[in-house]
C-alpha cells in the first residue's frame, strides 16, 4: 500500500519561499513507472496542477505554465521523498497542497494535504 | 476557468441514477483517458474511475464511466447519502503538457 506523507509549514510571508515535502512508502521515487506531482486546490481556482518530477533513464520534470518561473520540484532518493519549492509567493498562492503519484496513467494516490496561508 | 468543463452542481433522491459531464477538448479528453475523484469534505480526492471506466479495488459498481470523443461522463445508479460529495474530472493535456481538471460538481442526494 502505498502512503504519501506530507509535511512543511502552513503559514508563509508575501514573497519568500513556499516548501513543503513528500515522504514515500511503499513505492520508490525513483521508480521507472511513476511520476511524482504537486496539485493545489483554492475556491478561486479549482484543482491546479503545478508540475510533477519523475525518473526513466534520468530524471525529468514538467511544470505548469502558470508557475513555471517559480517552481522547482526535486526528488530525494536518500530519503525516497520529493520536495516542492514556490518561489516568490502572494495571498493568490494561498491553498491546499497535494502531492500524488500518477501510475498506469492515474493519479492514484495522494497525501493528506497541506493548507499553506501567503499572509504577513 | 478550469480546462475541462462539469456543471457546478447535481442532485437526486436515493435510489436515483445521477450522471454527471466533463467537456475537453480534442489536446484533452480526446487523446487520453479521463480519470474522476471522489472529494469528501477536508479530504484528499479519491480516485473513482481510471482509464475512462475502470473502477480501483473497493469502489462499488454503483460507480461507472464513460467516453465519447472530446467528453466524458461519471454515473451513480442506486444513489446513496454517503455518495453527497465533489466529483473531479481528469485528464493529461499534450498541449499544456500537464494535468488538467474540471472545476468540479457538488452532489447533492435530497
Amino acid at each position: 500500500q502505498v502512503q504519501l506523507q506530507q509535511s512543511g509549514p502552513g503559514l508563509v510571508k508575501p514573497s519568500q519561499t513556499l516548501s513543503l515535502t513528500c515522504a514515500i512508502s511503499g513505492d520508490s521515487v525513483s521508480s521507472k513507472s511513476a511520476a511524482w506531482n504537486w496539485i493545489r486546490q483554492s475556491p478561486s481556482r479549482g484543482l491546479e496542477w503545478l508540475g510533477r518530477t519523475y525518473y526513466r533513464s534520468k530524471w525529468n520534470n514538467d511544470y505548469a505554465l502558470s508557475v513555471k518561473s517559480r517552481i522547482t520540484i526535486n526528488p530525494d532518493t536518500s530519503k525516497n521523498q520529493f520536495s516542492l519549492q514556490l518561489n516568490s509567493v502572494t495571498p493568490e498562492d494561498t491553498a491546499v497542497y497535494y502531492c500524488a503519484r500518477t501510475y498506469g496513467g492515474n493519479n492514484d494516490y495522494w497525501g493528506q494535504g497541506t493548507l499553506v496561508t501567503v499572509s504577513s | 476557468q478550469s480546462v475541462l468543463t462539469q456543471p457546478p452542481s447535481a442532485s437526486g433522491t436515493p435510489g436515483q441514477r445521477v450522471t454527471i459531464s466533463c467537456s475537453g477538448s480534442s489536446s484533452n479528453i480526446g487523446r487520453n483517458t479521463v480519470n474522476w475523484y471522489q472529494q469528501l469534505p477536508g479530504t484528499a480526492p479519491k480516485l473513482l474511475i481510471y482509464s475512462n471506466n475502470q473502477r480501483p479495488s473497493g469502489v462499488p459498481d454503483r460507480f461507472s464511466g464513460s467516453k465519447s470523443g472530446t467528453s466524458a461522463s461519471l454515473a451513480i445508479s442506486g444513489l446513496q447519502s454517503e455518495d453527497e460529495a465533489d466529483y473531479y474530472c481528469a485528464a493529461w493535456d499534450d498541449s499544456l503538457n500537464g494535468w488538467v481538471f474540471g472545476g468540479g460538481t457538488k452532489l447533492t442526494v435530497l
